[in-house]
């Protein structure tokens, strides 16, 4: 079945960086665009990025744009995205999610915690 | 960016009895190739996002068949025709047509009364 794994979350001060990594599985992970969607604590949901199948291109939320970096490996099925600059704000959890127009599969969401 | 603006926010509903979640969008979500990219989407307690329906009206696979999507141009509705105590959870609308960025409604919790 079709399967995404995030990992990579935790506590970081503000001004700091994190990485978060998305394992893909039960599809053809090189066929589809992916994202990355957040959700603060107690909040709605709110797109930060994807990229498309072949990385050719990349697109970013205005909020995001600038600090972080999406990027995919198709050999290994997996979706990366690299935070920088972190505020208090980007306190939320992230999903990896297959698709863009119409973002079918969810994974189960990583929790990113910046406070001092 | 194009707003999303659900109502209601607050559902409470008997069990089996309808309930009806309106999203609307501040511009039209028709693409360039005719398709309406608006979605739905459920999140129960403690749990990730589901997709319900895709496209204003196509259910997803294994959506129970009293979920029912509806609309065009600028509004759109999520029907349930009887609620069952699984529903309980928070809905939101999506439009995948206007990039940057993509964007959900606030969110409707649906509760049992």
């Amino acid at each position: 079945q079709v399967q995404l794994v995030e990992s990579g979350g935790g506590l970081v001060k503000p001004g700091g960086s994190l990485r978060l990594s998305c394992a893909a599985s039960g599809f053809t992970f090189s066929d589809y665009y992916m994202s990355w969607i957040r959700q603060a604590p107690g909040k709605g949901l709110e797109w930060v990025s994807y990229i498309s199948s072949s990385s050719s291109y990349a697109n970013y939320a205005d909020s995001v744009k600038g600090r972080f970096t999406i990027s995919r490996d198709n050999a290994k099925n997996s979706l990366d995205l690299q935070m920088n600059s972190l505020r208090a704000e980007d306190t939320a959890v992230y999903y990896c999610v297959r698709g863009t127009r119409e973002p079918s599969t969810w994974g189960q969401g990583t929790l990113v915690t910046v406070s001092s | 960016d194009v707003v999303m603006t659900q109502s209601p926010l607050s559902l409470p509903v008997t069990l089996g009895q309808p309930a009806s979640i309106s999203c609307r969008s501040s511009e039209s979500l028709v693409y360039s190739d005719g398709n309406t990219y608006l979605n739905w989407f459920q999140q129960r307690p403690g749990q990730s996002p589901r997709r319900l329906i895709y496209k204003v009206s196509n259910r997803d696979s294994g959506v129970p068949d009293r979920f029912s999507g509806s609309g065009s141009g600028t509004d759109f509705t999520l029907k349930i025709t009887r609620v069952e105590a699984e529903d309980v959870g928070v809905y939101y609308c999506m439009q995948g047509t206007h990039w940057p960025p993509y964007t959900f409604g606030q969110g409707t919790k649906l509760e049992i009364k």
